[in-house]
């Protein structure tokens, strides 16, 4: 089956340590986009990928950190210096670079990260 | 950053009754006009991209308009049924930026 997965599905972690997110994706698309999702908030971005081994903040980067090593890998750090990571992050990837405007965007099932 | 605005935030409809909702988006220098369906424990998933002013986008029971000019788009859907029962995003793009989302409007589809 072609899609986008992310594990693990809950993820826990002791305030200062890093964690990473994983976002696998079999579609063979160019552009992987990570979102965080918080109560009462839209979606937004974190990073963006249009292409392996070149990657772009998003609107709040600040504390995490990517790498795109792999077409179809785009792993995403929390770090310690993120002062509220308690929220549920997407994966997201799409077919062409973030230019066209048309295209859509897949979505895997999310993860929860829990800060304890 | 390009602001998306949703309204109502949430909505309770009868099972039959028709409903829509609104996403404004700034209209200077527009690009594309996304609408998501996120419904629980699953993943958004696309139902509409619009570029044009003046598109109708239409799926089964659900449409949606676009203006560009004003800056604003409406989601439509027919005869609401509890599978409707979602949460519907709205995303828009300026120039060459990535997509800004909406909060969403979360609707309810009572039986």
């Amino acid at each position: 089956d072609g899609g986008i997965t992310q594990s693990p599905k809950y993820l826990f972690r002791k305030e200062g340590q890093n964690v990473t997110l994983s976002c696998e994706q079999n579609l063979n698309h160019d552009a992987m986009y990570w979102y965080r999702q918080d109560p009462g908030q839209g979606l937004r971005l974190i990073y963006y990928s249009q292409i392996v081994n070149d990657f772009q903040k998003g609107d709040i980067a600040e504390g995490y950190s990517v790498s795109r090593e792999k077409k179809e890998s785009f792993p995403l750090t929390v770090t310690s210096a993120q002062k509220n990571p308690t929220a549920f992050y997407l994966c997201a990837s799409s077919v062409q670079p973030p230019s066209g405007g048309r295209e859509t965007q897949y979505f895997g099932p999310g993860t929860r990260l829990l800060v304890l | 950053i390009l602001n998306v605005e949703q309204s109502p935030q949430s909505l309770h409809v009868q099972e039959g009754d028709s409903t829509n909702f609104t996403c404004s988006f700034p209209s200077s220098n527009f690009y594309a006009l996304h609408w998501y369906r996120w419904e629980t424990a699953k993943s958004p998933e696309a139902l509409f991209v619009m570029t044009l002013n003046g598109d109708e986008k239409k799926k089964g029971r659900i449409s949606a308009t676009l203006n560009t000019k004003e800056g604003y788009s409406y989601l439509y859907i027919k005869g609401s049924q509890p599978e409707d029962s979602a949460t519907y995003l709205c995303a828009s793009r300026g120039g060459n930026t990535p997509l800004v989302f909406g909060k969403g409007t979360r609707l309810s589809v009572i039986a």
